[in-house]
């Protein structure tokens, strides 16, 4: 089946660590998109990237970290500089550029500081 | 103001109604909209896709777009308790980047 996969669905993660959230998938797509969701605060756009070994900062870049060497895979990391991290984490993806450019999520991941 | 706009809600509505969910938005460039459905501690799953105005019917889902009052909206009929999730729109234009509404609560009630 084809989708998107994010592990772990619950990390905690101490004072002053850096912990790394994983997104894979085997859509094809072109595009790879991170976004934190707060309640009340909707999906706010961390990092996406369009294309292999480039990426570009959203809204709320501070503090987080991606890398992009593979098509599949678009690995976050939340440094110690996130001073407010617990939060819930949602990778998309999507074709770009195309007619049918619709996004499609992962199951997220809820990271808690500890 | 944001980009896009929407309520969050909560709606309640007794099990049968048709419920009206709403978006409004302010970038013209925005011609791909679509709805979402996020169940409790869960990802979003995508029900409807449109491109530019006009609308478009799937089952009890009916998505409409008017792009000249910049505005969206997503009919669910005869609503059923497993309806009730968060609802969140989302747009897209020329960036190719989804800019999604804060989501929409809904509740309904047997």
């Amino acid at each position: 089946d084809g989708g998107i996969t994010q592990s772990p669905k619950y990390l905690f993660r101490k004072e002053g660590q850096n912990v790394t959230l994983s997104c894979e998938q085997n859509l094809n797509h072109d595009a790879m998109y991170w976004y934190r969701q707060d309640p009340g605060q909707g999906l706010r756009l961390i990092y996406y990237s369009q294309i292999v070994n480039d990426f570009q900062k959203g809204d709320i870049a501070e503090g987080y970290s991606v890398s992009r060497e593979k098509k599949e895979s678009f690995p976050l990391t939340v440094t110690s500089a996130q001073k407010n991290p617990t939060a819930f984490y949602l990778c998309a993806s999507s074709i770009v550029p195309a007619t049918n450019t619709e996004a499609f999520f992962g199951q997220g991941t809820r990271l808690t500081v500890v | 103001q944001k980009e896009v706009e929407q309520d969050p809600g909560p709606l309640s509505v007794p099990e049968g109604a048709i419920v009206s969910l709403n978006c409004t938005y302010s970038n013209s460039a925005f011609q791909y909209f679509m709805w979402y459905r996020q169940y409790s501690r869960k990802g979003p799953e995508l029900l409807m896709y449109t491109y530019s105005s006009g609308n478009k019917e799937d089952g009890r889902f009916t998505a409409q777009v008017d792009k000249s009052s910049k505005y969206i909206s997503l009919f669910i009929r005869d609503s059923q308790p497993s309806d009730s999730a968060t609802y969140l729109c989302a747009m897209i234009g020329g960036s190719y980047i989804p800019t999604f509404g804060r989501g929409t609560s809904l509740i309904v009630h047997p």
